[in-house]
């Protein structure tokens, strides 16, 4: 969806670096969900973040929301060939009469080489 | 793994057919969402049910339909099926809307 940019589309980095992707709504979030995909493969849930400013964390991964809830960052820290994936941005967000059921619009994805 | 489960991991099937996918949500889990990806359209929401009553539709064809049933496991019915709807079906789960939604394996529907 557009209404949900991820950068960048892709990603390269050695084992041992750092990096972040980023995710980007025009649009104000009731909650941000972050997945890895291997491809093919199903989704596997890393985080939700709901409140503006919150940042979680597991294992290597911390994902961050700012704010004005419009923007989140997943940082991987001293990357591995494990973490390589198609990693995904899924945003909640109110319908037109402001509720929410819980679908998500994804982002276009992140695809993550990692070399040993 | 999810806890959530979904019947057949592939479905090879002719145009014009129809096809019946089903899920079983994570125990406990009320919210089913189905869900299409495709190489072009990316991951798609079709439609979200809650405890058994339909809640949210995205861009769903009239071809597709789906229900939930009383034991919370879902269904979904697509049917005159074109070569545009080979993709990968996902159903997920959610305890609440504002829940962590979990994803199953996946269906992968091929339409020769």
């Amino acid at each position: 969806s557009q209404e949900l940019e991820q950068s960048p589309q892709s990603l390269i980095v050695q084992e041992g670096k750092n990096l972040t992707i980023n995710c980007t709504s025009s649009k104000t979030l009731y909650g941000l969900y972050w997945y890895k995909q291997k491809y093919g493969e199903g989704l596997i849930f890393l985080m939700m973040l709901q409140k503006g400013g919150e940042e979680k964390s597991h294992e290597k991964i911390t994902a961050k929301l700012d704010e004005k809830k419009q923007q989140s960052s997943l940082h991987i820290t001293a990357s591995q060939p494990s973490h390589a994936g198609i990693y995904l941005c899924g945003a909640r967000r109110p319908d037109a009469g402001g509720t929410s059921y819980g679908k998500l619009t994804f982002g276009q994805g992140t695809i993550l080489t990692v070399h040993p | 793994d999810s806890g959530v489960t979904q019947t057949p991991k592939h479905l090879i099937t002719a145009t014009g057919q129809r096809v019946t996918l089903r899920c079983s949500p994570r125990s406990g889990d009320l919210s089913v969402y189905w869900y299409q990806q495709s190489l072009d359209q990316g991951l798609q929401f079709l439609i979200q049910y809650y405890n058994g009553e339909e809640r949210a539709k995205g861009n769903i064809l009239e071809r597709f339909s789906a229900q939930q049933f009383p034991d919370l496991h879902s269904e979904l019915n697509l049917s005159s099926l074109e070569l545009g709807d080979s993709a990968l079906y996902f159903c997920a789960s959610s305890a609440r809307w504002a829940s962590e939604q979990f994803f199953g394996p996946g269906t992968r529907l091929t339409v020769l």
